[in-house]
């Protein structure tokens, strides 16, 4: 059973930045797409970035362009999400998981997360 | 503004079948793209409970389907239980402007 560990998150003020990252194990990680989700408190679900396999095709929505950096090390099974430049509705929990089938294809859907971890944006 | 829209809440009694929709258009759902769902239990993280439109993972009960038609998608409950009082999500790709993946609006489940 494949296991997703979040750490990073905190209290930033608005323009810094903060550096996430997930720790998966249970599956062999260089097989598997890996996605970054947010959820504002009390909001839905927002998909955020996406990475292959081998680190270089990546994905990121529109919102967070520019300012969010993903990427993995899969000699440590670890996965990342460089924050900058943030701003106040960056505030979220943010999810690591697993994605299934290619990302890239437009049909990928995730089945495994982690528990979260919240970051902060204020003064 | 979600691409993909659901009611932000269905209620039922125990044993009940309920249905969310989720309503999209001819850039998303309508295109053919695949419709996921998850449960989202109070205080915990998303939880994979259709993907590919109608399959189940192993472990999900069978009371939960999922469906297809046109721009749109369904997840059915039956036999309502205490236990599906959560908030659940589709999830799929739109093609538009620059292509994303999206989620639902999100939808409320409340067990009478």
């Amino acid at each position: 059973e494949g296991q997703l560990v979040e750490s990073g998150g905190g209290l930033v003020q608005p323009g810094g930045s903060l550096r996430l990252s997930c720790a998966a194990s249970g599956f062999t990680f260089n097989y598997f797409w890996m996605t970054w989700v947010r959820q504002a408190p009390g909001k839905g679900l927002e998909w955020v970035a996406s990475v292959k396999q081998d680190g270089v095709e990546k994905y990121y929505v529109d919102s967070v362009k520019g300012r969010f950096t993903i990427s993995r090390d899969n000699s440590r099974n670890s996965l990342s999400l460089q924050l900058s430049s943030l701003r106040a509705d960056d505030t979220a929990v943010y999810y690591c998981s697993r994605a299934r089938k290619d990302c890239s294809g437009g049909n990928c859907y995730l089945d495994y997360w982690g528990q979260g971890t919240l970051v902060t944006v204020s003064s | 503004q979600s691409v993909l829209t659901q009611p932000p809440s269905v209620s039922g009694a125990p044993g009940q079948r309920v249905t969310i929709p989720c309503t999209g258009s001819s850039s998303n759902i309508g295109a053919g793209h695949e419709v996921h769902w998850y449960q989202q239990l109070p205080g915990t993280a998303p939880k994979l409970l259709i993907y590919g439109d109608s399959f189940r993972p192993s472990g999900v009960p069978d009371r939960f389907s999922g469906s297809k038609s046109g721009t749109s998608a369904s997840l059915a409950i039956t036999g309502l239980q205490a236990e599906d009082e959560a908030d659940y999500y589709c999830q799929s790709y739109d093609s538009g402007l620059s292509g994303s993946y999206v989620f639902g609006t999100g939808t409320k489940v409340t067990v009478l």
